[in-house]
């Protein structure tokens, strides 16, 4: 059983380009949140897909856009980057909503914006 | 809108004494989620506490869960150097079918040799 993976580890983006950030789920998980964590704070959540929608989302601009594909992996858009944008992404994955026990997450994408 | 509250936000500890990390959470909501971070990694899952009166332990922490009070507590006795890292609590919240966590502001914990 294969975990959480997300790429890049790091990246590093200039003000006003845009970023796509990129999750593979655990296997058998066919829901997939995102969140984002700022310097010394907790994470906050982005939106979550199931089955290749838009599930729910939080207090995030419609810059924030994702996809998920039929493998359940997902990427996370973010278009006309800001310095606030700097963050670590997390991503995680968890089977069905309710049915679900837990959210597995993955190592994270390290994004600073300059 | 549900607030999660930890407290201390920072904890500096010397080795082998005891301490108590609190979670206070604002509505209703049966599960709680425990997490371990170091610095610049990912989320490390501590401890899933499922109902009223769970109470979970590994090693030298122990979790408890009281949903009446909207609190849980995070344990640890005789605290040691490798324990120092940032501890989170998640509630675990539904909104129209989105299941969502809810973070904790995080306690960072820094034991003392």
């Amino acid at each position: 059983e294969t975990g959480v993976t997300q790429s890049p580890t790091h990246l590093i983006k200039t003000r006003g380009q845009q970023v796509t950030l990129r999750c593979s789920s655990q296997s058998g998980h066919n829901t997939v949140s995102w969140y984002q964590q700022a310097l010394g704070q907790g994470p906050q959540f982005i939106f979550q897909y199931y089955r290749e929608e838009e599930n729910g989302r939080g207090n995030f601009p419609p810059r924030f856009s994702g996809l998920q594909f039929p493998n359940y992996s997902s990427e996370l858009n973010v278009n006309a980057l800001e310095l606030d944008d700097s963050a670590l992404y997390l991503c995680a994955s968890s089977l069905t909503g309710r049915a679900s026990l837990e959210q597995y997450f993955g190592p994270g994408t390290r994004l600073t914006v300059t | 809108e549900l607030k999660v509250e930890q407290n201390p936000l920072f904890l500096s500890m010397q080795e082998g004494k005891n301490y108590t990390i609190y979670c206070n959470y604002s509505t209703t909501s049966d599960r709680l989620y425990w997490y371990r971070q170091d610095p610049g990694k990912s989320l490390e899952s501590l401890f899933v506490l499922l109902s009223n009166g769970a109470v979970k332990q590994e090693g030298r922490l122990m979790a408890s869960l009281d949903t009446k009070a909207r609190l849980s507590t995070l344990h640890i006795t005789a605290a040691v150097h490798d324990l120092s890292a940032t501890y989170f609590c998640a509630v675990d919240r539904s909104t129209s079918g989105t299941y969502k966590y809810i973070f904790g502001t995080g306690t960072r914990l820094k034991v003392l040799a």
